[in-house]
């Protein structure tokens, strides 16, 4: 069965500064896609950036990038020049193309930028 | 030029209500999904509709009826509403119904059963 882990509840970041979300997951489908979403506390679910299994290049939204080591399984969303603004709760989510089709979160990491 | 609307916001109900969330994407997606996120943020899928048929269907209370009139609205009917119905509720759509379509959420509806 598919599984979306996130090991950091929360991360505390000074502005400016890189900061990496760690996001594990694990599945028997060769065929997936990964996506990272932002939720500030004002409610909304922001989509961030997508990376597909079969992708051969690493996805880069902006500031955004996914470092994606398939053998590892792995998915971190790297943040480069933290701003304010940044600080909210990221979800790390995967869908299988086969198998439930669903998708499924991480349990989120609650990310603070400090001035 | 809201992608993914959803009506009420919020809302305030007792125990034992019946209560309605409506739905509507202009971004011409042919699948929508339920979801409920509960207070430890936890996010999972309710249903999803492709095309008006009723494609996921997880282990939700009957109280809960989703409702697709056309490709662009999706409503989510409660019946009977309990104490731990309250969370917040999330509108979304795909362009079809593949692991490699995003997913755009609505802003989402906060229930609250008292």
């Amino acid at each position: 069965a598919q599984k979306i882990t996130q090991t950091q509840p929360g991360m505390f970041v000074q502005e400016k500064e890189a900061v990496t979300l760690d996001c594990t997951y694990d599945t028997s489908d060769p065929s997936y896609g990964l996506f990272w979403y932002k939720q500030p506390s004002s409610g909304e679910m922001i989509f961030l950036i997508y990376q597909g299994s079969y992708d051969q290049q690493n996805a880069t939204e902006g500031r955004y990038s996914l470092n994606f080591q398939k053998a590892r399984k792995s998915a971190n969303l790297v943040i480069s020049a933290s701003q304010l603004g940044d600080s909210a709760m990221y979800f790390c989510a995967m869908r299988e193309n086969q198998g439930a089709q669903k998708l499924v979160f991480g349990q989120g990491t609650r990310l603070t930028i400090n001035p | 030029d809201t992608a993914v609307s959803q009506t009420p916001k919020y809302l305030v109900t007792q125990m034992g209500n019946d209560k309605s969330i409506k739905c509507e994407q202009n971004l011409g997606h042919d699948t929508m999904y339920w979801y409920k996120q509960d207070s430890k943020k936890f996010l999972k899928i309710m249903f999803s509709y492709n095309n008006k048929e009723l494609i996921i269907n997880e282990t939700v209370p009957n109280r809960f009826s989703p409702k697709s009139p056309d490709k662009a609205h999706l409503n989510l009917h409660i019946n009977s509403l309990e104490l731990g119905d309250s969370a917040v509720y999330f509108c979304a759509s795909s362009r079809a119904d593949r692991g490699t379509d995003t997913q755009y959420f609505g802003p989402g509806t906060r229930l609250t059963v008292l």
